[in-house]
C-alpha cells in the first residue's frame, strides 16, 4: 500500500520569505502523480501543484514549485515570497497512474506566516 | 470551470436521525466520485469511490450499511449518514473526476460539517 508521510505538523515563514515543506512517499509503481493541496480555514481544498513521475523536470506554479526526487521518494514543496494569504493546512497526495485512482494523503503542514 | 458543490454546507441533527449529503458536479460529468472524512486538526481519509450506475465500493472499515452512497447519475453522487451518532460528527468532504477530455484532475467541493447531538 502506498503511504505519503509529511514530517512537519507545523511550519511559520516571514512574509516574503522561502519556505519548503517536506513530504515522501512509499510505492513500488512507477506510473504515479504526486500534488500539493492546500486548506485555507475555509476547508476548500485547492490543487497548488502537480508532478508526473515520469517527467524529470521540477513543476513550478509562480510562486510555488517543488523538488521531486524519485530515487528518493521525496516531493517537497517550495513557497517563495510568502504572503499571508499562504497561511493554510497543505496536504501532499499521491494517486497511481490512472485519473480513477484515489488520492493518498498525508498527515498535512499547517503553514502560519507572520507579517 | 470544475465546479463541485455541496449541499447542506452545514448541518445539526439528532442522535439516531439520517442525514443526507449531496455532491453536485456543476459544469461537468463526473464518473468517478470520491467521499473523504477529515477530523480536527487531521488528514483527508477516504471513505469511499462512488462510480456511476454501479456501486460504491468502501475502504477497509468503513460501514457499509451506515454510510448509504448512491452514485444515480453523472453529476450526482449521495453520502446518507443512516442512524447518526455523536462519533459520526466530522466534516465529510466529496470529490469528482472529470469524465472525459479534462485530463487527469480530481475536483473538490466545500465539504460538509455535520454534527450530531
Amino acid at each position: 500500500a502506498q503511504t505519503v508521510t509529511q514530517s512537519q505538523p507545523e511550519m511559520s515563514v516571514q512574509e516574503a520569505e522561502t519556505v519548503t515543506l517536506s513530504c515522501t512517499y512509499d510505492t513500488s509503481e512507477s506510473d504515479y502523480y504526486l500534488f500539493w493541496y492546500k486548506q485555507p480555514p475555509s476547508r476548500q481544498m485547492i490543487l497548488v501543484i502537480r508532478q508526473e513521475a515520469y517527467k524529470q523536470q521540477n513543476a513550478t506554479e509562480n510562486r510555488f514549485s517543488v523538488n521531486f526526487q524519485k530515487a528518493a521518494k521525496s516531493f517537497s514543496l517550495k513557497i517563495s515570497d510568502s504572503q499571508l494569504g499562504d497561511a493554510a493546512m497543505y496536504f501532499c497526495a499521491y494517486r497511481r497512474g490512472s485519473a480513477g485512482n484515489m488520492l493518498t494523503f498525508g498527515g498535512g503542514t499547517r503553514l502560519m506566516v507572520k507579517p | 470551470g470544475a465546479v463541485v458543490s455541496q449541499h447542506p454546507s452545514w448541518v445539526i441533527c439528532k442522535s439516531g436521525t439520517s442525514v443526507k449529503i449531496e455532491c453536485r458536479s456543476l459544469d461537468f460529468q463526473a464518473t468517478t466520485m470520491f467521499w473523504y472524512r477529515q477530523f480536527p486538526k487531521q488528514s483527508l481519509m477516504l471513505m469511499a469511490t462512488s462510480n456511476e450506475g454501479s456501486k460504491a465500493t468502501y475502504e477497509q472499515g468503513v460501514e457499509k450499511d451506515k454510510f448509504l452512497i448512491n452514485h444515480a447519475s453523472l453529476t450526482l453522487s449521495t453520502l446518507t449518514v443512516t442512524s447518526a451518532h455523536p462519533e459520526d460528527s466530522s466534516f465529510y468532504i466529496c470529490s469528482a473526476r472529470v469524465a472525459s477530455g479534462g485530463g487527469n484532475e480530481q475536483f473538490f467541493g466545500p465539504g460538509t460539517r455535520l454534527t450530531v447531538l
